[in-house]
Formats: C-alpha cells, structure tokens, sequence
C-alpha cells in the first residue's frame, strides 16, 4: 500500500523567509505526486504536479518541488513567502496501483506572520 | 461555471438519524469522489464513481453507501449515522484522462452527538 507523511503540522514564519514543507512516500514502484493548498475558506486546489521528466516542478504563486526518488521525497518549497500563503498544504501521491485515486497525507497548516 | 457544489453546507445529527450530500458538478467530469477529512489524518478516500451508474469503495466505505444516477451528481448516504462520522465531506471530479488534477467542493461540515 502507498502512503505519504508530512512531518511538519504547523508551520509559523515570517513574511519573506523561505518555506520548505517536507513530504515522503512509501511506494516503491513509479509515482505522480502532487501539491495541494487550501486557503482559508477556499476549496482545496492544485498547486503543483510531477508526472515525469525534469524532477523540479514549478507550480502557480512562486512554488516549486523537486522529486527525490532516492528519498522517496517530493519537498515543496518558496524562496519568500506572502502573508498571502497562509493556507494548509497537502502532499498527494498516486503509484501505479491501477487505483484510479489519491493518497494525501496529514497536511502542513502554513502561518506567515506580516 | 460553478464548478463542484455541495449541500448542505453544516448539518448537525443525532446518533442513528441517516441523511444525504449531495455533490453536483457541471464539468462533464467522468470520475467523482467522496473524501473525509479529519484532524491529523488529511483525506481519506470514502467511494468513488467513475461513470454513471458505476460506484466502487475507498479506503473507509463502511457506514456510507453511494449513487451515481446522472453524471453530475454524486450522493453520499449515512443510513445510521455514528459519532466516529463526524468529519469534514469533501467532494471532488476530475476528467477520465486526467483523473489526478482533481476539482474539489467547499465541503459539508458534519457532527454528529
């Protein structure tokens, strides 16, 4: 069975540091992986997806996350964040299962102080 | 486009009381699917559909059952509802060949005491 973990539950930083949220899988076969977000209030949405091909992914609002397959990792990451990006961030992985559906893990709660 | 809706929005249960959401999408979407969303355990797959008439379970399916009748719609029924049910309903629908970029709906708030 594949699963994902995001070890980060609750993020506080200021406006302008950099962001690394951290998100692993278990799945040892081939792997799309993707980056939800939800504001507040806001319906969960696409951020970013890898498929294959260039391991760094860039996504809408500066983020970008790179695919590690020797650390089963897919990272998402912003050089300097908004207070805009208060939001919780799901990490989301489908194998190829056949499993026509995503696994997403815990979520990271994002708090960017102004 | 109003894209994914659901309704209610809150609802409030009584333990044993059964009740319907009901998702609707006007995207053409083929694939739709039910989440629940719980504190520290992000969503969990309940059922999906990947056509009309066509249902299959998730990983927590017991307690709910589903319906596929038109393409656009999706329903979630609680028949007995638990207090372990209480949860956030996400609903969701995607294109048959991009089933991974998934549209989802606010959400249903439900408690149940």
């Amino acid at each position: 069975a594949q699963s994902v973990s995001q070890h980060n539950h609750h993020v506080i930083l200021s406006e302008a540091a950099s962001l690394e949220l951290g998100c692993n899988y278990s799945y040892g076969g081939t792997v799309n992986l993707f980056w939800y977000v939800q504001y507040p209030g806001q319906h969960l949405q696409l951020l970013l997806k890898y498929f294959s091909g260039d391991p760094l992914v860039k996504g809408i609002k500066g983020f970008e996350a790179e695919f590690i397959k020797s650390k089963f990792s897919f990272n998402l990451r912003k050089p300097s964040v908004q207070w805009s990006d208060t939001a919780e961030y799901f990490c989301a992985v489908n194998g190829d299962t056949g499993r026509r559906a995503l696994t997403f893990g815990s979520g990271t709660r994002l708090q960017v102080q102004p | 486009n109003a894209g994914v809706t659901q309704t209610p929005k809150f609802r409030v249960l009584k333990t044993g009381q059964s009740m319907t959401l009901l998702c609707a999408q006007d995207m053409n979407h083929e694939y739709m699917y039910w989440y629940r969303q719980d504190p520290g355990m992000g969503l969990r797959l309940i059922h999906y559909s990947v056509g009309e008439g066509t249902t299959a379970k998730g990983e927590v399916p017991d307690g709910y059952n589903v319906s596929r009748l038109k393409k656009q719609n999706f329903l979630l029924g609680l028949e007995s509802a638990a207090p372990s049910q209480t949860s956030v309903y996400f609903c969701a629908s995607s294109f048959r060949l991009a089933v991974y970029e998934q549209y989802f709906g606010p959400g249903t708030r439900l408690t149940v005491t």
